[in-house]
């Protein structure tokens, strides 16, 4: 099946420094990719949808200027984080439709700790 | 909007135990389904879908079937194992096409003793 890959695993920043986490897929095209949010013990909250070559779209409650989703070619989506700060630690995850599953494929997720 | 309430745990079987994780939604339309099960530490792996009322995905030993009557997608596997001890999440896909995310129960923690 497909495979979406996230990098990195995990990543320490101090406070106020950026962090970007890529996601790519690897063997298929992907117009669109979604990243969500995961605290712990709780589930996955979708954050924003990024669309090649076009803005991405926040879901409600999202700030776009800290969350920033680049998505500039059909294999790879960024999210930054900007001016991180403790609350922002969290579980991100990105996941791209699977055009052969009719499912959605998802990355090993990337583990932020802001200190 | 979109909803998905899963029964929460954590849930404790002894192996080779019956499982049921209920699910139930609401929605409009006619969403897509998926059970996805999450080890410790990992991503999100996709377990089942179904795509229309009256489907039963399968996989692994687990099946669900989606109930459009009573808008449940419940999960069962008649012979659990230790290895099936993770967290599993019911999901809705937002629109029929698959053009949005997903909304995701709260997860079923499963802990499988041997």
């Amino acid at each position: 099946g497909a495979v979406v890959s996230q990098h990195p695993s995990r990543v320490i920043c101090k406070s106020g420094t950026s962090v970007k986490i890529e996601c790519r897929s690897l063997d298929f095209q992907a117009t669109t990719m979604f990243w969500y949010r995961q605290f712990p013990k709780q589930s996955l909250m979708l954050m924003a949808t990024s669309n090649e070559g076009s803005k991405a779209t926040y879901e409600q409650g999202v700030e776009k200027d800290k969350f920033l989703i680049n998505h500039a070619s059909l294999t790879l989506s960024t999210l930054t984080v900007t001016s991180a700060h403790p609350e922002d630690s969290s579980f991100y995850i990105c996941s791209a439709r699977d055009p052969m599953l009719y499912g959605y494929t998802f990355g090993s997720g990337t583990r932020l700790t802001v200190v | 909007g979109n909803s998905v309430t899963q029964m929460e745990g954590p849930v404790t079987l002894s192996e080779e135990a019956f499982l049921t994780i209920n699910c139930t939604y609401t929605a409009t339309g006619y969403p897509s389904l998926f059970w996805y099960v999450q080890y410790p530490g990992e991503g999100l792996q996709l377990l089942l879908k179904a795509t229309k009322a009256d489907d039963k995905g399968s996989n692994k030993g687990f099946e669900a079937t989606y109930r459009k009557e009573t808008t449940s997608f419940h999960l069962e596997k008649g012979s659990v194992q230790v290895s099936d001890s993770a967290v599993y999440f019911c999901a809705l896909g937002r629109s029929g096409g698959g053009a949005d995310g997903l909304t995701f129960g709260k997860g079923t923690h499963l802990i499988i003793q041997p």
